[in-house]
């Protein structure tokens, strides 16, 4: 069974550049969510994809979006970067079937620094 | 709205000794999952653990052990005779199964960074 998978592990960028962070979801998953991670703090929300469509979104401005794709793996797309979007973004894959959303398992994350 | 907290943002012990992290969490539905994730220094989090909130009963699994009180809105996570390997920062979350939490999405604590010493 291969595990939830992110690329890249580093990248730099400048402030106001364009950035794609990408997740491919472990088999057998159909929802992918988003979180972000300052250094010393605990993983944010930012939002789900599930059937190619956001599924719920936490507190984050609309210059964050993302695509999932009909593999179930997913895009994170942060426009126009700020110095406070440097944190690790971690993607979680899980199996939503009903109502809820079964447990959330993670990849490595992507270590986003903006200079 | 959820809300989690962890008091203890580090604790530092010597191997082989028992620690215990505390989660206190904050939510207004009755149907609602507590986790526990393990993050090491390499970044990713590990799944530990998952309770729903009908199920109080505590769990053991080898040298972990968990303690869920829905009297007081906590759920302890005990280590028991730590090992170096054991050194990580732990996460507690919780995810409300009620409409209002669309996405499902987990609120965490702070994290306690655990230092288990030779």
């Amino acid at each position: 069974e291969t595990g939830v998978t992110q690329s890249p592990t580093h990248l730099i960028k400048t402030r106001g550049q364009q950035v794609t962070l990408r997740c491919s979801s472990q088999s057998g998953h159909n929802t992918v969510s988003w979180y972000q991670q300052a250094l010393g703090q605990g993983p944010q929300f930012i939002f789900q994809y599930y059937r190619e469509e956001e599924n719920g979104r936490g507190n984050f401005p609309p210059r964050f979006s993302g695509l999932q794709f009909p593999n179930y793996s997913s895009e994170l797309n942060v426009n126009a970067l700020e110095l406070d979007d440097s944190a690790l973004y971690l993607c979680a894959s899980s199996l939503k079937r009903g109502g809820y959303t079964d447990t959330q398992y993670f990849g490595p994350g992507t270590r986003l620094t903006v200079l | 709205a959820q809300k989690v907290t962890q008091a203890q943002t580090e604790i530092s012990v010597v191997e082989k000794e028992d620690v215990t992290l505390d989660c206190v969490y904050e939510t207004r539905d009755t149907t609602y999952y507590l986790f526990w994730y393990k993050q090491p220094p390499s970044g990713e989090l590990v799944f530990l653990i998952r309770r729903n909130s009908f199920d109080e009963q505590n769990e053991i699994s080898g040298r972990y052990s968990w303690n869920f009180q829905k009297s007081t809105s906590s759920f302890n996570f005990t280590i028991t005779a730590s090992q170096v390997v054991d050194s990580a920062v732990y996460f507690c979350a919780l995810s409300e199964a009620g409409p209002n939490n669309a996405g499902n999405m987990l609120t965490f604590g702070g994290g306690t960074r655990l230092m288990v010493k030779p």
